[in-house]
């Protein structure tokens, strides 16, 4: 099931630069889209949204861009701090389902100091 | 600020056995979930559970697998036969309702080893 697919296993960024994590689906019925932060040993913790009606939405340091014609969607983090280091998931979901949420295989960002 | 809440933290049972993971979700919350994930793969879906009925199950959710309410508080995963290949993480979610409901907020998960 590659639905939501995370291209980059990892992804290595300096404290205080930009992190840009990347996202790709193919269901077009996906109309709500989400980024979970993971750390080992506990559950995926919400981090940001976007309703499919939207292109960018922003929160803090994070920000989450929608490009609903390229199925993609983006993570950018500004600034990388350490403590961002985690295993970051793009889901997907369809408000016409179960609310089922699809994720994508994780992408392990490590920022250095 | 309020959590799901899942117990064990780690079950270790034998090939065959039944075991039953609990989950307690948030106190407000209406729609509930299972997800498993295999170590080193991806977190996948199992089951969604609103208005005391299963909404959607995906095809890993056999007739092995059942999910139950209870009571007010707890979400419950029964594996009836365990298989080695069910060995892994499991995590409870659950979401709120409106606009609320697209986004779920998950335990810590237990860990299942299938001996």
């Amino acid at each position: 099931d590659q639905q939501v697919k995370q291209n980059s296993p990892s992804l290595s960024v300096q404290e205080g630069r930009i992190s840009i994590l990347n996202c790709d689906y193919t269901n077009s019925m996906f109309d709500y889209f989400l980024w979970y932060k993971k750390y080992p040993a506990e559950g995926p913790t919400f981090l940001i949204s976007i309703s499919s009606i939207k292109d960018k939405n922003e929160d803090g340091r994070f920000t989450v861009f929608l490009n609903k014609s390229a199925k993609h969607l983006s993570l950018h983090i500004v600034p990388s701090q350490p403590g961002d280091s985690a295993v970051y998931f793009c889901a997907a979901s369809a408000s016409t389902g179960g609310f089922k949420t699809i994720f994508g295989a994780g992408t392990r960002l490590f920022v250095k100091a | 600020e309020p959590e799901v809440t899942q117990t064990p933290s780690h079950q270790v049972t034998q090939m065959g056995q039944e075991v039953i993971l609990r989950c307690v979700p948030i106190s407000n919350h209406l729609y509930f979930y299972w997800y498993r994930q295999i170590l080193g793969q991806k977190v996948e879906f199992l089951v969604s559970f609103y208005n005391n009925e299963i909404s959607e199950k995906s095809e890993i959710f056999d007739d092995q697998f059942s999910v139950e309410r209870p009571d007010g508080s707890n979400f419950t995963l029964k594996i009836r036969s365990t298989k080695l290949e069910d060995s892994a993480m499991y995590f409870c979610a659950s979401s709120g309702r409106d606009t609320a409901k697209n986004i779920q907020y998950f335990g810590a998960g237990t860990r299942l080893s299938v001996l």
